[in-house]
């Protein structure tokens, strides 16, 4: 299985960029794509395919990467953008998400 | 508007089984595969299974392979997961989402506990 490691949490300021990073065991091309969860809420898709800002989604977010190592940025950071993020794969089956990073204000 | 609307859950005890239906609705629901994800207590996503546009084929992990089945009524625009055998450590809320090998339209789910 491809297992993807993100880090458990960042603590962030408004108005700051954060970059929330996603390494997975294997190769998974650009077949990775970002979700946001709020507390109490269906996660929320925010990235598609490494890159793609999904419909609705605010520029503020964007995504890179391919291969092992992606990353998804939030350039600023507004307060609505605390929640939980997470990662997923879809290159291979069993799909696979990573553990999911905490954003958190300073 | 997409939505998918997520049902059946409950209390169940440990090695029965339970049924969650998913109604979706604002999409052809037939063009797409659809998906489970479920999320423990407190926990990350873990992607439950799989189901092609026709329902000939499902995919499933280790961990319910055997257990869940993944079916689907196109004529109904319904999505089902029948679950036996069920442990402890099924305890989750369960979201239908709609697949485009991403996820891009999720249900608000429904919660599963198994306890005696």
């Amino acid at each position: 299985d491809t297992v993807l490691t993100q880090s458990p949490a960042l603590a962030v300021s408004l108005g700051q960029r954060v970059t929330i990073s996603c390494r997975a065991s294997k190769s998974v091309s650009t077949y990775m794509h970002w979700y946001q969860q709020k507390s109490g809420q269906q996660p929320k898709l925010l990235i598609y395919s490494a890159s793609n800002l999904e419909s609705g989604v605010p520029s503020r977010f964007s995504g890179s990467g391919s291969g092992t190592d992606f990353t998804l940025t939030i350039d600023p950071v507004e307060a609505d953008d605390i929640a939980n993020y997470y990662c997923q794969q879809s290159n291979e089956l069993p799909y696979t998400f990573g553990a999911g990073t905490k954003l958190e204000l300073k | 508007e997409v939505q998918l609307v997520e049902s059946g859950g409950g209390l169940v005890q440990p090695g029965r089984s339970l049924k969650l239906s998913c109604a979706a609705s604002g999409f052809t629901f037939s063009n797409y595969y659809m998906a489970w994800v479920r999320q423990a207590p407190k926990k990350g996503l873990e992607w439950v299974a799989t189901i092609s546009t026709s329902g000939s084929r499902t995919y499933y992990p280790d961990s319910v392979k055997g257990r869940f089945t993944i079916s689907r009524d196109n004529a109904k625009s319904s999505l089902y997961l029948q679950m036996n055998s069920l442990k402890s450590e099924d305890t989750a809320t369960y979201y239908c989402a709609r697949l485009g090998g991403f996820m891009d339209a999720w249900g608000q789910g429904a919660s599963v506990t198994v306890s005696s």
